[in-house]
């Protein structure tokens, strides 16, 4: 079957930096993506990896490692608004996307 | 309209009733998508459609039809609602079905079965 995993919950502190990892079992492999889901709305686009490595977009960024089946999104200088859910999502050897669960993160002052 | 819109925006609906979600996109995306949400669990495709006229199944398809006559819309119809139909739905459209490229999401349809 296929897999996405995912931490359900982390939190930290304002300011600082968070790891999110995510690590998958799929049929086939075409990229991974991060979104992120405020509470109430729908999820919006972060990041795309398809190459193993780090991707770098202002405060966040993405691993990948293919071999590990294995991603994260880190996120630094942490703000009150990136209080959010972060799902991972693996797109398959259908093109159909593969969606973890999500990680809550609270972030505190 | 801008991006994609949803309607109703939520419902509450007695078990046996038919009901149609819209969507509609205004961005010219071939594809389309309806996923469902619930708590602890990921985003499950119901239905997709790669381009106008073509539908598919995706993971959770039973209870649910979808049609896709023309590019921006892509309505969701549930025959007879049943209570695990309860969840949010969330329509999201790109620009390829084979997509490397990213889905953009409506704002959601919150709906609850009795």
């Amino acid at each position: 079957g296929q897999n996405i995993d995912q931490p359900t919950e982390m939190t930290a502190t304002e300011g600082a930096i968070v790891q999110i990892n995510c690590t998958y079992q799929t049929s086939g492999f075409n990229g991974l993506f991060w979104y992120q889901q405020h509470a109430g709305e729908a999820p919006t686009f972060l990041s795309y990896n398809v190459l193993d490595g780090l991707e770098e977009k202002g405060r966040f960024s993405s691993f990948l490692s293919r071999s590990k089946g294995y991603s994260y999104l880190l996120l630094k200088e942490l703000q009150m608004k990136d209080s959010a859910s972060y799902l991972c999502a693996v797109l398959d050897s259908n093109y159909q996307l593969i969606w973890g669960a999500g990680t809550k993160l609270i972030i505190k002052p | 309209i801008a991006g994609i819109t949803q309607a109703p925006t939520s419902q509450i609906l007695a078990a046996g009733r038919r009901m149609t979600l819209r969507c509609t996109q205004d961005m010219r995306h071939n594809a389309m998508y309806w996923y469902r949400q619930d708590l602890g669990l990921g985003l499950r495709l119901i239905h997709y459609s790669n381009t106008a006229g073509t539908t598919g199944k995706g993971e959770v398809p039973d209870g649910y039809s979808v049609s896709r006559a023309n590019t921006d819309d892509f309505p969701l119809t549930l025959a007879s609602a049943v209570p695990s139909q309860t969840s949010v739905y969330f329509c999201a459209s790109s620009d390829s079905g084979q997509s490397y490229n990213e889905q953009f999401f409506g704002p959601g349809t919150r709906l609850t079965v009795l």
